[in-house]
């Protein structure tokens, strides 16, 4: 049962423009979300989060977005660059469930920014 | 510098062998974390444990053990009893889970 899914595998964008990652989520207990960049043979590193009571989170380039009545998450990156080719995953956890020292992730997707 | 280390990072080993990978920590993480990467599958948790001399299972714990016996320590046992041992294993750390976990660079076992 796969509670948080990241459902388009490859994505690639031109250098310069818009990269959206988009992510579900079926538990509604789900109250916090996380984002991960992961390069080949590297483990993740963390990237942006937001809680269930913001719709939007901004990092610089990176823009988190909630939409909690569809249980649905973006990830925006404006400009894309050569260096976020990577896959990026998407994590959730239910802090007020008391399961907050677990994260589920998806499956990530593979973002490629061309020349 | 803090941070987490893994290894090694390839390990072989053959069918039917236990093999223990290690995961040390010297950022004074409560919590430490192992999960278990394969394509297409993304990351799934195996084992954690939020104190010392505690652990507890995760989605994916058949055929594997922990344990933490110190703060900076979490090594994994693959027993025998894991039917597909091949995949990337990541260990992770973290004090506050608002802060994300801190993984390690992975170790790749391959069972032949």
């Amino acid at each position: 049962d796969q509670q948080v899914k990241q459902n388009s595998p490859s994505l690639s964008v031109q250098e310069g423009r818009i990269s959206i990652l988009n992510c579900d989520y079926t538990n509604s207990m789900f109250d916090y979300f996380l984002w991960y960049k992961k390069y080949p043979a590297e483990g993740p590193t963390f990237l942006i989060s937001i809680s269930s009571i913001k719709d939007k989170n901004e990092d610089g380039r990176f823009t988190v977005f909630l939409n909690k009545s569809a249980k649905h998450l973006s990830l925006h990156i404006v400009p894309s660059q050569p260096g976020d080719s990577a896959v990026y995953f998407c994590a959730a956890t239910a802090f007020g469930a008391g399961t907050a020292s677990k994260l589920t992730f998806g499956t990530g997707t593979r973002l490629q920014v061309t020349l | 510098d803090g941070g987490i280390t893994q290894s090694p990072k390839y390990l072989f080993r053959k069918e039917g062998q236990n093999v223990t990978l290690s995961c040390e920590q010297n950022l004074n993480h409560d919590a430490m974390y192992w999960y278990r990467q394969d394509p297409g599958q993304g990351l799934r948790l195996i084992y954690y444990s939020q104190i010392v001399n505690d652990f507890q299972k995760g989605d994916i714990a058949e055929g594997y053990s922990v344990s933490r016996e110190k703060k900076e320590s979490f090594p994994l046992t693959v027993t025998s009893a894991q039917k597909n041992p091949t995949a990337f294993y990541l260990c992770a750390s973290s004090t506050g889970l608002r802060q994300g976990y801190t993984f390690g660079s992975g170790t790749r076992l391959t069972v032949v």
